[in-house]
């Protein structure tokens, strides 16, 4: 059936580093994928989304790319910073015939340190 | 604020009891989701409605169930509560399908004792 595969946490880094969160994906046909973001005592909200391959959804100064060759949806930000502490969310939505399904990682906890 | 309201906020229970769990979805929106997130599940999708209609069904249990009204608002039902129900329960809202975002309220937290 269909997944989402995300890297453990938590993450620690130090403020400026590069930021990667890998997510790997499995699915039946043409998934969206998606990026939420959880802050302490909050719901998620979307961070960045992409819903054919190739796409490239970006926000905040957050990327990842829609690859279908390796099924992934690699999250990664240039310089992280002590605010983007949080729980980040990999997940994918589909819908096959009539048949719809909605996924989500486990969460990967960043915690940036100044 | 994502403009989908979730109530009660927090709520203490027993074991063998009843609970219903209330969304607005934000204006315009259609369809409304259900998830139960816990420390050992993770967030798990439960049901879907779609213009007061079942859209989609996940790992909602039998004990479980949901309706959207006429207003386009939802509810979900908890009976007979165990205590591995607790858990924080988050609505969300969308406009349409499986490609639009997602957009949660900040979630009922449910404790059963």
């Amino acid at each position: 059936g269909d997944s989402v595969t995300q890297m453990e946490g938590p993450v620690t880094l130090s403020e400026e580093a590069f930021l990667t969160i890998n997510c790997t994906y499995t699915a039946t046909g043409y998934p969206s994928l998606f990026w939420y973001v959880q802050y302490p005592g909050e719901g998620l909200q979307l961070l960045l989304k992409a819903t054919k391959a190739d796409d490239k959804g970006s926000n905040k100064g957050f990327e990842a790319t829609y690859r279908k060759e390796t099924t992934s949806f690699h999250l990664e930000k240039g310089s992280v910073q002590v605010s983007d502490s949080a729980v980040y969310f990999c997940a994918l939505s589909e819908g096959i015939s009539g048949t719809y399904k909605y996924i989500f990682g486990t969460g990967t906890r960043l915690k940036v340190l100044a | 604020d994502s403009g989908v309201t979730q109530t009660p906020k927090h709520l203490i229970t027993a074991t063998g009891q009843r609970v219903t769990l209330r969304c607005s979805p934000r204006s315009g929106d259609l369809s409304v989701y259900w998830y139960q997130q816990s420390l050992d599940q993770g967030l798990q999708f439960l049901i879907q409605y779609y213009n007061g209609e079942e859209r989609a069904k996940g790992n909602i249990l039998e004990r479980f169930s949901a309706q959207q009204f006429p207003d386009l608002h939802s509810e979900l039902n908890l009976s007979s509560l165990e205590l591995g129900d607790s858990a924080l329960y988050f609505c969300a809202s969308s406009v349409r399908d499986y490609t639009d975002t997602q957009y949660f309220g900040p979630g009922t937290r449910l404790t059963v004792l």
